[in-house]
C-alpha cells in the first residue's frame, strides 16, 4: 500500500527565509503529484501539479520537484512571508484516483 | 462560479440522526471523491465514484451511503450518525485521462464541517 510521509510535521520561520517541505512516497507507480495549500477553518486550494514525466513545475516564489526514482516531491518557498502560513499537503495519484494525502506540514512565518 | 459546490457548509445534529451532504461540480470531471478530515487534519479517502460507478470504498462504515445521480454530483448520506462522526468532509473531483492533457487535477470543495452532539 503507497504510504505517504510529509516532513517535518510543523515549521516556523522568520519572514524573508527560503525554506523546503518535503513528501515521500512508497510507489513509484505515480500519475501525478499535486500540492495543496489549506488555511485554517477552510478547503484545499491547488499550488502545482507535477505530471510524471516531469521533474519540476514552478509558480512564482514556489518550485515543485518530483524524484520518483527515490520516491521524493520537494516543495520550495522562496522569500516567505506570513501570507504563505497554512498547513502544506501533498498528494499522489496512482492510477489516476487520488487516494494518498499526506498528513501536511503546518507552516508559520513570523513577522 | 464555483467549480465544486458542497451544501450544506456547516451542520449540526444529535447523535442518531440521519443527514445528508451534497455535491456538485461544473468542472466536466468523471471521477469525484468524499474525504474526511478528522480533528487531527488527517485527509482520509472514503469514496470515489467514476461516471456514476463506485469505484473505491475504503472501509467506512455501512452508515455511510453515497449515491451518485450523474457524474456531476456525488451525495453523502449518513445514518445513525455518532459522534466519532463529526469531521470535515471534503468533495473533490478530477477527470481521468491523458496526463499530458492537464488530466488528474484534483479540484476540492470547500468542505462541510459535521458537529455531531
Amino acid at each position: 500500500k503507497q504510504e505517504v510521509t510529509q516532513i517535518p510535521a510543523a515549521l516556523s520561520v522568520p519572514e524573508g527565509e527560503n525554506l523546503v517541505l518535503n513528501c515521500s512516497f512508497t510507489d513509484s507507480a505515480i500519475y501525478n503529484l499535486q500540492w495543496f495549500r489549506q488555511d485554517p477553518g477552510k478547503g484545499l486550494t491547488s499550488l502545482l501539479l507535477i505530471q510524471s514525466s516531469q521533474r519540476e513545475q514552478t509558480s512564482g516564489r514556489l518550485n515543485a520537484s518530483l524524484d520518483k526514482s527515490s520516491g521524493r516531491s520537494t516543495l520550495y518557498i522562496a522569500a516567505s512571508q506570513p501570507g504563505d502560513s497554512a498547513t502544506y499537503l501533498c498528494v499522489l495519484l496512482n492510477s489516476g484516483y487520488a487516494l494518498n494525502f499526506g498528513k501536511g506540514t503546518s507552516l508559520l512565518v513570523t513577522p | 462560479d464555483t467549480a465544486v459546490s458542497q451544501t450544506p457548509k456547516y451542520l449540526v445534529t444529535q447523535m442518531g440522526n440521519d443527514k445528508s451532504i451534497k455535491c456538485e461540480q461544473n468542472l466536466g470531471h468523471d471521477t469525484m471523491y468524499w474525504y474526511k478530515q478528522d480533528s487531527k487534519k488527517f485527509l482520509k479517502i472514503m469514496f470515489s465514484y467514476n461516471n456514476k460507478e463506485l469505484i473505491i470504498n475504503e472501509t467506512v462504515p455501512n452508515r455511510f451511503s453515497p449515491k451518485s445521480p450523474d457524474k456531476a454530483h456525488l451525495n453523502l448520506h449518513i445514518n445513525s450518525l455518532e459522534l466519532g462522526d463529526s469531521a470535515v468532509y471534503f468533495c473533490a473531483s478530477s477527470q481521468l485521462g491523458a496526463i499530458e492533457a492537464g488530466a488528474n487535477v484534483l479540484t476540492f470543495g470547500a468542505g462541510s464541517r459535521l458537529t455531531v452532539l
